[in-house]
């Protein structure tokens, strides 16, 4: 069985501009997350989809960030425009079930992205 | 804002048992320990989780004690593939809470 997928592994870009990261779940999770490390800081809780709905965006840092999860299978996070104190990884993680408690969220392997 | 304590760092000879405490003084009745790890850049995999009973999977097993305030994480023999920072984890909601966790080197 695929794990988490995440494309691109790296992305170096300049202030100013866009950048879309892209996510693919583990086939049949109806629950995707979004967390990210920025630099010398701990891994942080962006947002969590249940199938397509947005169910907690209180991680978003700003309205810059958009997460989009259409059909309810792959997402998408874009960074318009980035910023300098964007540049962090972003792990994207999915689970099956909606215990929220119990539920096990299975990380992929993140998006380096450094902005210059 | 993470409900854990953790040492900061721990070294292990390869072979030995490597024993990771966590205290969560704070836990309530049902909220589960969960433990990932993060070995050098790649994403932060799952280890084991638990409520109160001890658990034990392939990778480890997890001890929490009867009042819940503190659980230790047990890798049986541990390997040079096993240094990485071990994260333990009190499930308060949705989103997993990461702290700083513990850096574990396991030495030859």
């Amino acid at each position: 069985e695929a794990g988490v997928t995440q494309f691109p592994s790296h992305s170096v870009i300049e202030k100013g501009q866009t950048v879309t990261l892209r996510c693919d779940p583990i086939s049949g999770h109806d629950n995707l997350y979004w967390y990210r490390r920025v630099m010398g800081k701990e891994i942080k809780f962006l947002l969590h989809f249940v199938k397509e709905s947005k169910q907690d965006e209180s991680g978003m840092p700003n309205n810059r960030f958009l997460a989009e999860r259409t059909g309810g299978t792959y997402s998408t996070l874009k960074v318009q425009p980035a910023e300098l104190e964007d540049s962090g990884v972003y792990f994207c993680a999915s689970s099956q079930v909606s215990g929220f408690r119990t539920d096990t969220q299975y990380f992929g392997p993140g998006t380096r992205l450094t902005v210059l | 804002d993470a409900k854990t304590t953790q040492p900061t760092s721990m070294d292990c000879a390869e072979g030995r048992a490597a024993n990771l405490p966590c205290n969560h003084s704070t836990i309530s009745g049902n909220e589960y320990v969960y433990w990932y790890r993060q070995i050098h850049s790649q994403g932060p995999q799952y280890i084991i989780h638990g409520l109160k009973n001890n658990e034990t999977n392939e990778m480890a097993s997890l001890i929490i004690t009867e009042d819940r305030k503190s659980s230790t994480l047990i890798l049986p023999h541990a390997t040079l593939r096993d240094t990485a920072v071990y994260y333990c984890i009190v499930r308060v909601g949705n989103d997993m809470r990461f702290g700083a966790g513990t850096r574990l080197t396991v030495k030859p």
